[in-house]
């Protein structure tokens, strides 16, 4: 079954600090990954996507099929990103079905 | 300005009254979804539609109906909504790309 794990609930950090969010996935086609973000009262967006393999805020997404992750770095974190991160799975075939995990608050303290 | 819409925006109903939470696009996508987010749960689809006439379900569709009569209207049906159903929905639509908006949440009370 198509599964999308993130073990960690809360990820505190302080400024400056390195942060990873850790996401694992499991889907034995061809996946497309992504990472949405809330911010506090605001509605989900698009973060990052494999595809793109873009730095977005700083932050930066490698697919590891052989270890089928999609963790989100960033080397230095910044107060702004403290939010709710979610890994999400897609490309399922024919369908349109897009898999949450179950998400990681991220705090970053001054 | 491209955006998705829902309404209401919070709701709070008795068991058993049918409900209709609307969503709309402008983006002229293809694809629209609902969801509802829990705590401890992330986000979990409910029902999907690929075009117009097209909708499939997700992970969670039990007591929940969906139409989708035309491109840009998704409207999310509970005709007899339980103190289960209590949570927050989201709207999504997305177009040939897999990036999906989402609409700004419909925060809903079963009593």
């Amino acid at each position: 079954a198509q599964r999308v794990t993130q073990p960690e609930k809360l990820l505190s950090v302080f400024k400056g600090a390195p942060v990873e969010l850790k996401c694992n996935y499991s889907y034995s086609g061809s996946p497309e990954l992504f990472w949405y973000v809330q911010y506090s009262r605001q509605r989900l967006q698009l973060l990052l996507r494999h595809i793109s393999r873009e730095s977005i805020k700083g932050f930066t997404a490698d697919l590891n099929k052989g270890e089928t992750s999609f963790h989100l770095k960033k080397p230095f974190a910044q107060e702004e990103d403290s939010a709710m991160y979610y890994c999400a799975l897609s490309g399922l075939v024919n369908t349109d079905k897009l898999i949450f995990g179950t998400g990681t608050r991220l705090q970053v303290f001054p | 300005e491209a955006q998705v819409t829902q309404n209401p925006r919070y709701l709070i109903t008795v068991t058993g009254k049918k409900l209709t939470v609307t969503c709309s696009q402008n983006m002229n996508h293809e694809y629209m979804s609902w969801y509802r987010q829990d705590p401890g749960l992330g986000l979990r689809q409910i029902y999907y539609s690929m075009n117009v006439e097209v909708t499939d379900k997700g992970d969670v569709p039990e007591g929940y109906k969906v139409s989708r009569k035309e491109k840009r209207n998704f409207p999310l049906i509970l005709e007899s909504p339980s103190p289960n159903q209590t949570s927050l929905y989201f709207c999504g639509s997305r177009g040939s790309s897999y990036e999906q908006y989402f609409g700004p949440g419909t925060r809903l009370t079963v009593t």
